[in-house]
């Protein structure tokens, strides 16, 4: 069954903790992305990476951080820099970068009290 | 930084009624996505247009992309209660490798 994994669905944390948001994929997909959706926008990017051990800055970057060691594998930190990390986080993967359909992960709900 | 607006934020229908969203940009696109996330889901992709003026149809669903490649819209004929979610397009522009989302439509259908 192949897909996008995201886990877990629904995370809480206090404020001034790191947390890692986890995205899998098994579809041999080349580049992986992260979003985060706010109510009443649209999904900003965060980071992208097109190959493995490389990764850049999308739009809002700042107090997050990604690895992409493994293909199949893109995790996201929210560290304690980021001002407001309450939000819904979407992992995507495209079979490679630049132009190709994205296929979108369940999401990941963060509470940040 | 880049931008891509969408219109309306929120739009509902009778069913059987149709509905259209639009997308503009003040610069030339490369290429335009667009994509639907039903309520509590994940966007899913449905179709990509790269060349000026092209038409694509899905059922009841009609894509285009303008002679000009700045503006895109999604037509839905009769809407049903199925069509519910919110609908976003993603550009991209020739400079740079991401696709930029607009802030997507909310489409109600009335039953």
């Amino acid at each position: 069954d192949g897909g996008i994994t995201q886990s877990p669905k629904y995370l809480f944390r206090k404020e001034g903790q790191n947390v890692t948001l986890s995205c899998e994929q098994n579809l041999n997909h080349d580049a992986m992305y992260w979003y985060r959706q706010d109510p009443g926008q649209g999904l900003r990017l965060i980071y992208y990476s097109q190959i493995v051990n490389d990764f850049q800055k999308g739009d809002i970057a700042e107090g997050y951080s990604v690895s992409r060691e493994k293909k199949e594998s893109f995790p996201l930190t929210v560290t304690s820099a980021q001002k407001n990390p309450t939000a819904f986080y979407l992992c995507a993967s495209s079979i490679r970068g630049s132009g190709y359909e994205q296929y979108f992960g369940p999401g990941t709900r963060l509470t940040v009290t | 930084g880049q931008q891509v607006m969408q219109i309306p934020q929120y739009q509902h229908v009778q069913e059987g009624e149709d509905f259209t969203t639009y997308c503009n940009s003040s610069t030339t696109l490369s290429n335009i996505q667009w994509y639907k996330q039903r309520p509590g889901g994940h966007p899913v992709f449905l179709i990509q247009l790269v060349k000026s003026g092209e038409v694509k149809k899905q059922k009841r669903l009609t894509f285009q992309f303008g002679e000009a490649k700045k503006n895109s819209s999604l037509h839905i004929t009769a809407t049903q209660t199925t069509d519910v979610g919110t609908y976003f397009c993603a550009g991209k522009w020739n400079t740079g490798n991401q696709f930029y989302f607009g802030t997507g439509t909310s489409l109600t259908v009335i039953p």
